[in-house]
């Protein structure tokens, strides 16, 4: 298995409150990517990363943020908690876009309340 | 709106008989991947296949691309319980983004 490890995989917090989620790779792969699901939708763009320090939107950016400070560590931050946030997120990691398979962690299922 | 867009939404079909699903996608590719996710559980790669190809064969997977009809197929052969799961197509535009689909939920009966 590729070492991609998602923390933490559960967690409830309350409306308004920011939120941290982590995504920590071993494979020193250049790309890395978080996705958020829901019934229905499948899984969405949330914000992806090309390399440290180099972030960009996804299809479904608002009210996110993300960090890359170091190739290893993507982070995903929900500024400001809010039900409709409530989803299963997926961190995944890419060595080079397309030509490669992308491996993905084991999910975090967040809940606002 | 997600680029790749499968079909049937869900499937359920006999142990032993053969599963397909298409994708159709809206502009032209780099590639195009084919994931199963199994309930609760990340998404595993199956297949990738360029736009240069026509065909790929895996095991009992086989997918196809028709680049112009922006689609492909994955035909899943002699399945198994084990197959149950949700099958998703991801398109590589070429803009450092990988697209997903809404999935394809197959159950396969004993």
């Amino acid at each position: 298995d590729a070492g991609i490890t998602q923390s933490p995989r559960h967690k409830v917090t309350e409306t308004g409150t920011p939120v941290t989620l982590r995504c920590h790779q071993t494979e020193n792969h250049r790309y890395m990517y978080w996705y958020r699901q829901d019934p229905g939708h499948g899984l969405r763009l949330i914000h992806y990363s090309y390399g440290v320090k180099d972030t960009d939107k996804g299809e479904v950016s608002d009210g996110y943020s993300v960090s890359r400070s170091k190739t290893e560590d993507f982070l995903l931050t929900l500024e400001s908690a809010t039900s409709s946030q409530t989803s299963v997120y997926f961190c995944a990691i890419s060595e080079s876009i397309g030509s490669t398979e992308a491996f993905f962690g084991q999910g975090t299922r967040l809940t606002v309340v | 709106s997600q680029q790749g867009e499968e079909d049937p939404q869900a499937l359920s079909i006999q142990e032993g008989e053969n599963a397909t699903m298409n994708c159709s996608y809206k502009t032209s590719i780099n590639n195009l991947q084919w994931y199963r996710q199994n309930s609760g559980r990340g998404l595993v790669h199956l297949i990738l296949i360029r736009s240069n190809e026509r065909e790929k064969h895996s095991g009992r997977l086989r997918v196809t691309l028709d680049t112009s009809k922006k689609s492909s197929s994955l035909l899943i052969t002699a399945s198994r319980a084990a197959d149950t799961a949700s099958y998703f197509c991801a398109t590589d535009y070429g803009d450092y983004k990988l697209s997903f689909g809404a999935g394809t939920t197959v159950t396969v009966r004993a």
